[in-house]
């Protein structure tokens, strides 16, 4: 595998479910990055790891709960999701304090509705 | 928070043609990139820029950072069929320490080649 994969690439669940979207960088990133992308609107940063550690959750419900449990994994816990949470659900990851810190390099993402 | 305003929304043309779109900003941003992203797929990296003033070009396509860090062009010369898909800016904002920061999206230019 190469780039930054993420399983499942289409899941459908209902507002009581609780899933799991995956996501594996094999690029020896230390940054990863959560986006949900909704129709007609920019994508939008949920959270981000550095190192492992959360810096930034932007303001996002609960209802999502990541985990990093290393370097090249990202987890995002679904669990009594809302229909407008529908999305598609997009990891990114990049490599921290270099000139190319920036430069963020995406999976192909989860397309996810909740019914 | 941030916006970027991307325009334009979407560009009907025809094959051969040169595509030009933009974007721009209220903020100082410390780094502009340029993404393409197709239909079930994640955004792909196309061009990153790093100083005011600064054109770099990949391939067909050619990127510029405004002189006031508030705009960024994009240009693609003698369109091809394969350029369609929806072509996203992303910036991130002048403070930054080097570290894992999440990027500011505009909302996409839809391009449409006809034959």
């Amino acid at each position: 595998e190469t780039g930054v994969t993420q399983t499942p690439r289409h899941l459908v669940m209902g507002m009581t479910n609780k899933k799991s979207l995956k996501c594996e960088q094999h690029l020896g990133h230390n940054a990863m990055y959560w986006y949900k992308q909704s129709a007609k609107k920019p994508l939008e940063l949920m959270f981000v790891y550095n190192f492992k550690e959360q810096t930034e959750n932007n303001s996002v419900p609960s209802r999502f709960s990541p985990e990093c449990p290393n370097s090249s994994h990202l987890f995002l816990h679904l669990h009594t999701l809302q229909p407008e949470d529908s999305a598609l659900y997009l990891c990114a990851s990049s490599q921290v304090a270099t000139v190319a810190s920036y430069e963020q390099y995406f999976g192909p993402g989860t397309r996810l509705t909740v019914t | 928070g941030q916006q970027l305003n991307q325009s334009p929304q979407s560009m009907f043309i025809q094959e051969g043609e040169d595509v030009s779109m933009n974007c721009t900003s209220s903020s100082i941003f410390n780094t502009w990139l340029w993404y393409k992203q197709d239909p079930g797929e994640g955004p792909v990296l196309l061009i990153a820029l790093y100083k005011a003033g600064e054109l770099t070009s990949n391939g067909r396509l050619t990127a510029q950072f405004g002189i006031t860090r508030k705009d960024s062009f994009l240009n693609i010369s003698a369109s091809i069929p394969s350029d369609v898909g929806i072509y996203f800016c992303a910036g991130q904002l002048l403070y930054s320490g080097g570290g894992a920061d999440g990027l500011t999206f505009g909302k996409g230019t839809h391009l449409i080649i006809q034959p």
